[in-house]
């Protein structure tokens, strides 16, 4: 079973809008990462927030994590064309021993130029 | 730096063959993974290792074999392939921080 939800499964925007993703987990973690998939491509990691941390700032990315609520968003601000890809959360779950990532199913975003 | 590389880059197989899909990484991570992911899904974990000579089941091992022997190769071997199979296949290889480096992908198709 998925580890991360997300939701939500697409989203559709104008280029210069911001664009919000949110991703749920199930168990306790060390660290929550958001990666990014062009299409037919590998994942390419984005930014990564540890536990003990609430926000996280990496140029137009904006990443929050409730702890309490299991619960994770990742903010795109003013987005470009480009920004147009599956974007992933991902958690080092108990089940592997934390030595390997469990991925939520995604969020697909088209930024309409 | 060519990061974590994977062969071949597409495969089609019938029913019943078997085949090894090869990883390699030129980062010394420890830390290397096996996903995959199905049409509009997110990642299954197939197998993970933690070392040279350590590996250990993830989500969705049945049918797949891995074995680790240097710290760059992590090979996955399908033994008997089923329809089921069918997917895109990638490599990961982290550091400590559990940030993973994925390879390009196999996409393979099982008839």
């Amino acid at each position: 079973s998925q580890q991360g939800e997300e939701d939500p499964q697409a989203l559709s925007i104008q280029e210069g809008e911001n664009a919000t993703m949110n991703c749920s987990y199930k168990t306790s973690i060390n660290n929550l990462q958001w990666y990014r998939q062009n299409s037919g491509r590998g994942l390419v990691h984005l930014i990564l927030i540890r536990s003990n941390e609430r926000e996280k700032h990496s140029g137009r990315l904006r990443v929050t994590l409730d702890t309490s609520k299991k619960s994770s968003s990742l903010l795109i601000t003013a987005s470009r064309a480009a920004d147009t890809a599956s974007y992933f959360c991902a958690t080092d779950g108990e089940d592997t021993g934390r030595r390997a990532l469990t991925f939520g199913s995604g969020t697909r975003l088209q930024v309409q130029p | 730096n060519a990061g974590v590389t994977q062969t071949p880059k597409f495969q089609v197989l019938k029913t019943g063959q078997s085949m090894t899909l090869q990883c390699a990484q030129d980062m010394n991570h420890e830390y290397m993974s096996w996903y995959r992911q199905d049409p509009g899904m997110g990642l299954r974990l197939i197998h993970y290792s933690v070392g040279a000579g350590i590996t250990d089941q993830g989500e969705v091992p049945n049918g797949y074999n891995v074995s680790r022997s240097t710290t760059e190769d992590f090979p996955l071997r399908l033994l008997s392939a089923a329809p089921s199979q069918t997917s895109v296949y990638f490599c990961a290889s982290s550091t400590d921080s559990n940030t993973q480096y994925f390879g390009p992908g196999t996409r393979l198709t099982v008839l």
